[in-house]
């Protein structure tokens, strides 16, 4: 079981707004900044949010929020290319470790 | 460019050992925090460990705590994973992850393309 939870599968429409959650404590993400992570096809990660900074090369469709022990990320203006399985991540400073949430499988209809 | 090339993965029967090995370029290596991430065959990412800047502080998943050792070699552009008293379920693809600090924050930021463990008799 992970210390973080997501939904695990959200869809939409290409051009809809969706936004998956992840929900910790006030161990991990009530106290540090969340990463999200989009894994298409078992390739490797790629990041797509650190806090709520993007990287470079990751469109401004993008967007994050946090809000008490619940970390959101918004994609607006669905893409087909978006559809892949989205992770965030974030530190606990009880287990002194990295935790990840579960995963949400995105799928684009 | 960032480049994170993993290295040493392959087939070791239980109870055995690995030495994963992660070169690093394209930024400043002994700047930023590194850490491994794994993923087994159709589940989730799972933390692995990391180690700080200088290498002097590292941090484990309970899950390897006492067999699996993280070290870097700063002149080398090198992270390391040793991985000791190996167990069916560390089977995974196993990811070097640059993590810089960002905002305050250590973020893992740069993935590299993975390397296979099974274990298996």
């Amino acid at each position: 079981q992970s210390a973080l939870t997501q939904e695990a599968s959200v869809s939409g429409t290409v051009g809809e707004k969706v936004t998956l959650s992840c929900t910790g404590n006030r161990n991990n993400i009530g106290s540090y900044g969340v990463g999200w992570y989009q894994q298409i096809s078992h390739g490797p990660p790629k990041s797509v949010m650190f806090g709520n900074s993007l990287p470079s090369g990751i469109p401004d469709r993008f967007s994050a929020s946090k809000s008490g022990t619940t970390a959101s990320l918004t994609i607006s203006g669905l893409q087909p290319e978006d559809e892949a399985d989205y992770y965030c991540a974030t530190w606990d400073f009880s287990l002194n470790a990295r935790v990840f949430g579960g995963g949400t499988k995105l799928t684009v209809l | 460019e960032v480049q994170l090339l993993e290295s040493g993965g392959g087939l070791v029967q239980p109870g055995g050992s690995l030495r994963l090995s992660c070169a690093a370029s394209g930024f400043t290596f002994s700047n930023d925090a590194m850490t491994w991430v794994r993923q087994a065959p159709g589940k989730g990412l799972e933390y692995v460990s990391s180690i700080t800047e200088s290498g002097d502080i590292t941090y484990y998943a309970e899950s390897v705590k006492g067999r699996f050792t993280i070290s870097r070699d700063n002149s080398k552009n090198t992270l390391y994973l040793q991985m000791n008293i190996l167990r069916v379920e560390d089977t995974a693809k196993y990811y070097c992850v640059d993590t810089p600090r960002l905002n305050g924050h250590h973020f893992p930021a740069n993935w590299g393309q993975g390397t296979l463990v099974t274990v298996s008799s």
